[in-house]
């Protein structure tokens, strides 16, 4: 079975400054991993996934993430964040050939002024 | 980009009544449609995989009775609380996927359920 476990439960920032929200799983199979981002009572939106290939994953809004399969990490990064950026980013992983996301606890971003 | 809508945004109803939920993808044919709930302040978990013409397959303790799926067409899943109790309150989202990109869920916008 997977899990997918996010380090961090709040994650404070100041506005401009670099972030990196931690993921690890774990899985006895080949995984598709995922970074997804949601605002107060909406639904999630894709930041970005990787399925293969190049480790370094770039996504929507800046994002970008870097799968380690030594380390089974896909931490996501930003260089420089934005008050916008403040939402839950939710972690997940799944099995190629089911589809079905297993998400991590959720990591809150607080931007501040 | 691939939208997926839900209705109601919010809905409150009384204890032991039924309340159902619509998942419709809007520019494109969702082949499986999986629906979740979230707690406040917590993850999403998977409630059940619908394919489209075939029953849900539902997640080990999620109650098939009272969690009604079903997956008529292509672009439309409804998700029905039967006898709903205060403990069914919750954010119920869906996803949408399409045959040709199996490794891509498009989210719905959630629909907020509060059981009185």
């Amino acid at each position: 079975a997977q899990s997918v476990t996010q380090l961090d439960s709040q994650v404070p920032v100041f506005e401009e400054a670099p972030v990196e929200l931690r993921c690890n799983y774990s899985s006895s199979v080949s995984v598709y991993l995922f970074w997804y981002v949601q605002y107060p009572n909406q639904g999630l939106q894709l930041l970005l996934k990787y399925l293969s290939g190049s480790t370094l994953v770039k996504g929507i809004n800046g994002f970008e993430a870097e799968f380690n399969k030594s380390q089974t990490s896909f931490h996501l990064r930003k260089p420089s964040v934005h008050i916008s950026d403040t939402a839950e980013y939710f972690c997940a992983v799944s099995r190629s050939n089911t589809g079905k996301l297993i998400f991590g606890q959720g990591t809150t971003l607080q931007v501040k002024p | 980009g691939a939208v997926v809508s839900q209705h109601p945004s919010r809905v409150i109803c009384k204890s032991g009544t039924s309340v159902k939920i619509e998942c419709r993808s809007l520019d494109f044919q969702a082949t499986t449609m999986f629906w979740y709930r979230q707690f406040p302040k917590q993850s999403l978990m998977l409630m059940a995989t619908s394919n489209e013409g075939s029953k849900a397959t539902y997640e080990q303790g999620v109650e098939k009775d009272k969690f009604l799926i079903n997956h008529a067409s292509l672009t439309l899943s409804t998700l029905t609380v039967t006898s709903a109790h205060p403990e069914d309150s919750s954010f119920y989202i869906c996803s949408a996927r399409s045959l040709d990109r199996v490794d891509t869920q498009y989210f719905g916008p959630g629909t907020r359920l509060t059981v009185l």
